[in-house]
This record gives structure tokens, sequence and C-alpha cells, in this order.
């Protein structure tokens, strides 16, 4: 199976900051590597495919990079909106696998 | 417009049975790969199962193979998940998932409300 580990587990941060989190996959993905947004009690919304395609209607702050086993995902300009829980997946092959989340709260 | 609607969740005892449903609406369901994924109160996403377009091919989670099925009835663009076998650690909320054409790579675009089972004495 292949592992995906986030990191940071959490960060603050403030409205406008520039935020950076980074995902690492125990072996190559093939950059099938996807990002999903969640806020409590809702379900996961998709930003990211394909390591650095922006999904349809997502805002142009939010961007994602990298390739093999190294990926990440950026916010620019931090809004309201933003503070959420960010989760990494791989779609390269079964069993497909989650990051364990990154919780980006209000400094 | 395109929507997916969980149903079936809720309180279970440990090795009973329960059968979820996923309503699709919007997009021609028979298209595409579908995955069930779950969420365990407090915890992070994890992966299920998956039911390939062509739905003779299924995929799932060590952790749920041979209890649970993957299956669809494209005349009523339903997708299920049928859970043998219940467990405590198998509670948590279920969403049911779009993948893509005739493919998973490019993510999960399209996500249910999700339907909380809980598996209880």
């Amino acid at each position: 199976d292949i592992q995906m580990t986030q990191s940071p587990s959490s960060l603050s941060a403030s409205v406008g900051d520039r935020v950076t989190i980074t995902c690492r996959a125990s072996q190559s993905t093939n950059n099938y590597l996807n990002w999903y947004q969640q806020k409590a009690g809702k379900a996961p919304k998709l930003l990211i495919y394909a390591a650095s395609s922006l999904q349809s209607g997502v805002p142009s702050r939010f961007s994602g990079s990298g390739s093999g086993t190294d990926f990440t995902l950026t916010i620019n300009s931090l809004q309201p909106e933003d503070f959420a829980t960010y989760y990494c997946q791989q779609s390269y092959t079964t069993p497909q696998t989650f990051g364990q989340g990154t919780k980006v709260e209000i400094k | 417009q395109v929507q997916l609607v969980e149903s079936g969740g809720g309180v279970v005892q440990p090795g009973r049975s329960l059968r979820l449903s996923c309503a699709a609406s919007g997009f021609t369901f028979s298209r595409y790969v579908m995955q069930w994924v779950r969420q365990a109160p407090g915890k992070g996403l994890e992966w299920v199962a998956e039911l390939w377009y062509d739905g003779n091919n299924q995929h799932y989670a060590d952790s749920v193979k041979g209890r649970f099925t993957v299956s669809r009835d494209t005349s009523k663009n339903t997708l299920y998940l049928q859970m043998n076998s219940l467990r405590a650690e198998d509670t948590a909320v279920y969403y049911c998932a779009r993948g893509g054409v005739a493919t998973r790579h490019y993510g999960m675009d399209v996500w249910g409300q999700g339907t909380t089972v809980t598996v209880s004495s």
C-alpha cells in the first residue's frame, strides 16, 4: 500500500497569509495526487487533481505542485472561508490512501 | 444538478448487517467509477471501496474485504454498500463519491452528504 504523510498536522495562520502543506508518498503515485478541503460536519471538496490541476470552481489562490513522491498545496492570501482541514490522496492504485489531514486554524 | 444522496445508516449491533444506498442524479451514472469513503468520529478519511464503471470490477480496503460488497442498479441510478459482520471499528460517516469517467485517477469530484453508521451493542 502507498502510505501518505502530510505535514504539518496543524497550523495557525492569519487572513492574508500564504500557507503551504506538504504531502509525501511512500512510493511514486505517477502524479495521481489530489487535494481536498473539509469543513466541520461537511463532505470533502476536491480542490486539486493530478497534482496541479485546479478543479472547476475552485478559487485560483489554491495551487498544487510536485511530482513523484513529494507534493505541495499552497493557499495564497488565506481567506476566512479557508479555515478547514486539508487532505491529500493518491488515486494511482488501490487501496487509495489519504494523508492524515492538516488542520488550518485562525491565529 | 449533479447530486449524490446517501441513505440507510443507523445503529446496528456488532455482527449484524446494514445496506447503504447512494442515489445519483444529474449525470450518466453508468459511465463513472464510484467510491465509498468513510470517516470515523474525530478521525481522517478512509477509502473503503470502488466499483468500476462497467460494474464488473470492485476493489476494497483490507479492513472491509470479505465483509463489504459494493454494487449498483443502473436502472435506479443507485450505488449500494452491503456491510456484513459489522464491527465497532466500522462506526463512521459513510460517503459515496464520484470518480472519473472510466478512471479513478483524477479524484472524487462529487460527494454525498454522508450517512452515519454506529455499531454498538
